[in-house]
Parts: C-alpha cells; structure tokens; sequence
C-alpha cells in the first residue's frame, strides 16, 4: 500500500517554463489537496477536490491549475513559472468526515 | 476564515523532560478536529495525534497529550519523557466543514543531550 505518491520529488524550472506535479493515491480517498511550503512557514492550500469532476480553489491558487478524471490521480499544473513559486509542494487525500489527511513526501520546485 | 496561531516559533528542551507546545484557533463552526503534525527534517509530514471537538476527553498517544480548552479555543501539545528523535518542526492544524486543513507557522523543537 503506496499511500500518496507524489512525482518529481525535486525538480529546478527557469521562469516562464510549465510543468506538473503528479500525485496518486492508493486509499480510495474522495478528497485530495496541494499545499504549498515556503522556507520557515506552514502549508497553505492552492486548491482542493472533493471528488472526481470536482475541483476548488483555496487559499493561495494564482499561477496554478488542477484537474481530477479519476479518483485517484490529482496533479497540479503551473504555467508561467515564476521565483514565487519557489516552495516544497504537498499533496495529500483523505475521507470526508475524518478529518486527517495523508501526505506525500512532497516535491522540492525551485525557479531560476 | 479560521486561523490558527503558533506563538512560539522555536522552543528547547532537555532529554527525558516534559514539553509543551501552544496552540490557538480561531473559528466559528462547532464540529471540527484538531491535530499536530511533526515534520522532521526529512519534510514527511506526520500526523501525531488528532482531537475531536465534540469529545470532552483529551487525546493520548503514548508520550503525546494534548489540552484541549474548547471554550477558550486552546489546543497545546504535551511531549513526556522527551527523546532525541522528538526534534521536529510541529505543526497545528485545525480541520472544519469540508476537511481543508488550515496549518499554524509551526514550532521548532528543539531536543539537548
């Protein structure tokens, strides 16, 4: 049982490239999310799906772009790549109604 | 929108004592959870323990309690019996209607020898 797995785990982009972070999990979770590390800070969300079809926005969504066809696959897309965006990206699933998700091991993105 | 708000950026302690970690929240919905997490150096992300808000009774995870003040909207993180491996930043996180964690800055313990 793989849990969420998230590819690439580091990954360095020049500004104005595009790419997307993979994320998979194996739980059968409805609910799944991207957050965002800065250096020193806690984990903001950049968007959230509560199921297959069904995507939302969060705290912190500009310059990114989501999608979920499956269940199990929820990868987040940038475009524009820009030195804000510099952070470690988490993914993470859960069930409704229990409250603590799952994280994968997060993917270290640095823009130069 | 809830915040949650970790007022000690960094903290010590010795081995083999006790540490207490704060936490407050602010919201207000009346069903929610409560959680720290711990993130080692590795960044995995670590769910340490979890608290309900309708049950009265403070959690318990073998070293790990918590107090939970639901009037006062207080949620502190208690390590017994501290060890090296306890060093970590920590994190509370509040979950409410529709699961979204909202993360505090996180606390950085620190564990001497």
């Amino acid at each position: 049982n793989a849990g969420v797995t998230q590819t690439p785990k580091f990954r360095i982009l020049k500004i104005g490239q595009s790419m997307t972070l993979q994320c998979t999990q194996d739980m059968n979770h409805n609910y799944m999310y991207w957050y965002r590390q800065d250096p020193g800070m806690g984990l903001k969300l950049i968007y959230y799906s509560v199921g297959a079809g069904i995507t939302d926005k969060g705290e912190v969504p500009n310059g990114y772009n989501v999608s979920r066809s499956t269940t199990e696959d929820f990868p987040l897309r940038l475009e524009l790549a820009a030195p804000s965006q510099t952070s470690v990206y988490f993914c993470a699933s859960s069930y409704p109604g229990q409250g603590a998700p799952f994280f994968g091991q997060g993917t270290r993105l640095t823009v130069v | 929108a809830q915040t949650v708000t970790q007022s000690q950026p960094e903290m010590s302690v010795q081995e083999a004592e006790t540490v207490t970690l704060s936490c407050t929240y602010d919201t207000s919905e009346s069903d929610y959870y409560l959680f720290w997490y711990k993130q080692p150096p590795s960044r995995q992300m670590i769910l340490v323990i979890r608290q309900e808000a309708y049950k009265q009774q403070n959690a318990t995870e073998n070293r790990f309690s918590v107090n939970f003040q639901k009037a006062a909207k207080s949620f502190s993180l208690k390590i017994s019996d501290s060890q090296l491996g306890d060093a970590a930043m920590y994190f509370c996180a509040y979950s409410g209607y529709g699961n979204k964690l909202v993360f505090g800055a996180g606390t950085i313990l620190r564990v001497k020898s």
